[in-house]
């Protein structure tokens, strides 16, 4: 079946450092990629989203490309925050049917020190 | 907009009782999915519903349950809880207009079994 590999967590940069998070799928045809993070005490945020091959999703700095032929969807930060640490979670949807099923990785834990 | 609100934040129960927790999806959001996250297993799907009907389920056991109104809000219901059940609970809601629609998700329901 579908399934997502993300990173082991944590972790730990400090501020100003280079960010990626790692994250592999196993889906057939052609899934929707996201990348979703998780604030202490809050519920999931959509980070950004890819929809198909090449596809480059970005918001707040944060940039993941849709690889098709590496089946990989890596999380990069050029420079991040203390205000960025948070545990982040790549995720897929299958795109052969119109179902709401999130599939998600294990999620990694970013900290992020002054 | 008003994001997706889930009812109640925390909640405590003793094994053997059963709860209900509420969601209301973003106005317009026709689909409600619900996901149990635990620190072991990580996020899981348990059920989406559209137009008050369960068209998607994912693998629990028949004590969780879930319905959806014509409003769109919906509830899941947890029988006989078991202290495995403790977890935190999330809604997520989507237009649900096409395949690749963007899952927005509530804060949670922490549910504590003892």
């Amino acid at each position: 079946g579908d399934s997502v590999t993300q990173m082991e967590g944590p972790v730990t940069l400090s501020e100003e450092a280079f960010l990626t998070i790692n994250c592999t799928y196993t889906a057939t045809g052609y899934p929707s990629l996201f990348w979703y993070v998780q604030y202490p005490g809050e519920g999931l945020q959509l980070l950004l989203k890819a929809t198909k091959a090449d596809d480059k999703g970005s918001n707040k700095g944060f940039e993941a490309t849709y690889r098709k032929e590496t089946t990989s969807f890596h999380l990069e930060k050029g420079s991040v925050q203390v205000s960025d640490s948070a545990v982040y979670f790549c995720a897929l949807l299958h795109g052969s049917s119109n179902t709401g099923k999130l599939i998600f990785g294990q999620g990694t834990t970013l900290q992020v020190k002054p | 907009k008003a994001g997706v609100t889930q009812t109640p934040r925390y909640l405590i129960k003793t094994r053997g009782q059963q709860v209900t927790l509420s969601c209301s999806p973003i106005s317009g959001h026709r689909s409600v999915s619900w996901y149990q996250q635990t620190p072991g297993q990580g996020l899981q799907f348990l059920f989406e519903y559209f137009s008050e009907t369960q068209r998607n389920k994912g693998n629990f056991p028949g004590r969780f349950s879930g319905r959806q109104f014509s409003n769109s809000r919906s509830e899941m219901n947890v029988s006989t809880l078991e202290l495995g059940d403790s977890a935190l609970y999330l809604c997520a809601s989507r237009k649900d207009s096409g395949k690749r629609d963007t899952q927005y998700f509530g804060p949670g329901t922490r549910l504590t079994v003892l």
